[in-house]
């Protein structure tokens, strides 16, 4: 099956530590997103990726970090600095195809602080 | 800044009938719309675009709206069934998909 996938479904953290969200995808797309979900609002991009060993600030990037080694993955990781973290974390990949507008969603990873 | 809201957080509406999701946008830059459907506890799923040149386009049982005049966007659900129960959200991209603008959804809960 061809799709993007999340892990861990459910993470906790302790104040303090860092953790890294696990992004897959197997749809041979070059770009590749994270956005944060809170509660009533829309989705608010961190960090895209349109090409391998490259990342680009969304809206939100302070306080976490990304990295690009291989094209199917994009792991998030969400640092001490980010002082609100617990939040429902949706990664996504889309074609760069001309027109293009279709992004294709994993099932999302929430994070609790505890 | 730009940014995309909607008018209805929540629609109600019984199952066969029609459901209208309306979406305000803010950015007449924009060259593409787009409505999103998020079910409980999982990722937004693609519904349908639309491009700024165009005011109207239809999928399977939805139609999509665009009026440039007043900057609005509505997707129409014909015979909404209790599958399309979820949050929809509108967004609007220019430049790239990376500049793509999320609104806050509404929710639609269909009655049976």
């Amino acid at each position: 099956d061809g799709g993007i996938t999340q892990s861990p479904k459910y993470l906790f953290r302790k104040e303090g530590q860092n953790v890294t969200l696990s992004c897959e995808q197997n749809l041979n797309h070059d770009a590749m997103y994270w956005y944060r979900q809170d509660p009533g609002q829309g989705l608010r991009l961190i960090y895209y990726s349109q090409i391998v060993n490259d990342f680009q600030k969304g809206d939100i990037a302070e306080g976490y970090s990304v990295s690009r080694e291989k094209k199917e993955s994009f792991p998030l990781t969400v640092t001490s600095a980010q002082k609100n973290p617990t939040a429902f974390y949706l990664c996504a990949s889309s074609s760069l195809f001309p027109g293009n507008t279709e992004a294709f969603f994993g099932q999302g990873t929430r994070l609790t602080v505890v | 800044g730009e940014n995309v809201g909607l008018h209805l957080p929540t629609l109600s509406v019984q199952e066969g009938d029609n459901s209208i999701i309306n979406c305000a946008y803010s950015n007449s830059a924009s060259d593409y719309f787009i409505w999103y459907k998020q079910e409980s506890g999982k990722g937004p799923q693609f519904i349908i675009d639309i491009r700024s040149n165009m005011d109207k386009r239809q999928g399977q049982r939805v139609t999509v709206l665009l009026n440039k005049t007043v900057k609005h966007l509505s997707l129409q659900i014909a015979a909404t069934q209790p599958g399309d129960s979820a949050v929809y959200f509108c967004a609007e991209t220019f430049g790239g998909y990376q500049k793509v603008t999320f609104g806050t959804g509404t929710k639609l809960q269909v009655i049976p």
